[in-house]
């Protein structure tokens, strides 16, 4: 029972660099989402899929584009890496009345652009 | 602007004792909060959550009290045990069906042997 998981795990870049940070999820769920997270801000939203093939901007979108490629996965990519997309990302997953259970979130992928 | 903030960064707590942590939010369309726990190098996990329709939600150790006028929540544990430092966050959603969780920027808890 996997739950969430993402790759890859650590990732450095240089800046303009660019790469695609992959999730999938096994729990059927409909809904996907991206949050950053960053020293006292806590978990903004980048992107958000409600439901297969349909993709929603969050709060801080610049800088990302996502690709939700069936059911099961949903991906992140940066295309052109800049020192202020340094952080940790979390992929999260919901499904109906996911108010009474939350999200069920991956573990993580830190990256650094140097 | 952010609009679910939790003003306290840290809290440090003797094992047995309460913790409190506290979460306040701007806007009145919330009607959903949440709250999770974190570990490092782990992703946030799911501890509790409260409907604007009640004031007061248990789980075990876990209690949740929301305060619509105020635009207030806390979260006591009770009683603290070493496993539960951690940082924890408090989340907001507007609306059950497809909407998004707005988050607060987290309390990091110590809890004291």
């Amino acid at each position: 029972n996997a739950g969430v998981t993402q790759t890859p795990k650590f990732q450095v870049l240089k800046t303009g660099q660019s790469m695609t940070l992959q999730c999938a999820q096994d729990m059927n769920h409909n809904s996907m989402y991206w949050y950053r997270q960053d020293p006292g801000m806590g978990l903004r939203l980048i992107y958000y899929s409600a439901s297969e093939g349909t993709t929603d901007k969050g709060e801080v979108p610049n800088g990302y584009n996502v690709s939700r490629l069936n059911k099961r996965e949903f991906s992140l990519r940066l295309e052109s890496a800049a020192p202020s997309q340094t952080s940790v990302y979390f992929c999260a997953s919901s499904e109906a009345g996911w108010v009474f259970y939350g999200y069920t979130f991956g573990s993580g992928t830190r990256l650094t652009v140097v | 602007d952010q609009q679910v903030k939790q003003n306290s960064p840290s809290l440090s707590v003797q094992e047995g004792r309460i913790s409190i942590l506290n979460c306040d939010y701007t806007n009145s369309m919330f009607d959903y909060f949440l709250w999770y726990k974190k570990y490092p190098a782990e992703g946030p996990t799911f501890l509790i959550s409260i409907s604007s329709i009640k004031d007061k939600n248990e789980d075990g150790r876990f209690t949740v009290f929301l305060n619509k006028s105020a635009k207030h929540l806390s979260l006591h544990i009770v009683p603290s045990q070493p496993g539960d430092s951690a940082v924890y966050f408090c989340a907001a959603s507007a609306g059950a069906a497809g909407n998004k969780l707005t988050f607060g920027g987290g309390t990091r808890v110590l809890v004291k042997p």
